[in-house]
């Protein structure tokens, strides 16, 4: 099964920071990745598939970026409600893979 | 309104069987493929497998394989997970998910089915 490692595994940020979270696949996976937030207690919530394509509803300060194996999530201008944990997931192949998270936490 | 709605938390004893649905409405249930996701109490999220409800055409990971089973009956829009025996591993949450059209990724989230396995 093709390996997701997300970095950071935690990060603290300031509202109105730029925070950028990669994940690594092991081997290329092209432009499958996908980009989810949960907040606790809350089921996961797509916010970006195809590596940059955003969901519908979710705001413009969400964007993604890469290719192969590289690929980042960047939240610029961080609100309150951003403060969640992060996951990647391939859809390349099967079996699909999710990153081990990051959380995104309040400095 | 797409949504998809999951049966009650759960709480059985190691060795006993289990079978947890998630229904679907708001659309047509045998255009979207159905997945599952694990959640184990303070962990990341893991893929367990996919259900296409049109013809049960079904994909599992390699970790899931041969522990659970995934179905769906299409005449009443419901997808199942299912457990032959269960182990105290096996207390999570298990959230069902409906694929996207256009990429393996999951749009709609059911609001989550917690399971305790505990004698």
């Amino acid at each position: 099964a093709i390996q997701m490692t997300q970095s950071p595994s935690s990060l603290s940020a300031s509202v109105g920071d730029r925070v950028t979270i990669t994940c690594r696949a092991s081997l290329g996976i092209r432009d499958n990745l996908g980009w989810y937030q949960q907040k606790p207690g809350k089921a996961p919530k797509l916010l970006i598939y195809g590596t940059s394509i955003l969901q519908s509803g979710v705001p413009l300060r969400f964007s993604g970026s890469g290719s192969g194996t590289d690929f980042t999530l960047t939240i610029s201008n961080l609100q309150p409600e951003d403060f969640a944990t992060y996951y990647c997931l391939q859809d390349y192949d099967y079996p699909r893979t999710f990153g081990q998270g990051t959380k995104v936490e309040i400095k | 309104e797409v949504q998809l709605v999951q049966s009650g938390a759960e709480v059985k004893k190691p060795g006993e069987s289990l079978k947890i649905s998630c229904e679907g409405s708001g659309y047509r249930f045998t255009d979207y493929w159905i997945g599952w996701v694990r959640q184990k109490p303070g962990e990341g999220l893991e893929w367990m497998g996919i259900i296409d409800p049109d013809d049960s055409d079904t994909r599992y990971s390699p970790s899931f394989q041969g522990q659970v089973t995934i179905s769906a009956d299409m005449s009443i829009n419901t997808a199942y997970l299912q457990w032959s025996t269960l182990k105290a591993s096996d207390t999570a949450i298990y959230y069902c998910a409906r694929r996207l059209d256009v990429a393996g990724h999951f749009d709609y989230w059911g609001q989550g089915t917690l399971v305790i396995v505990s004698s």
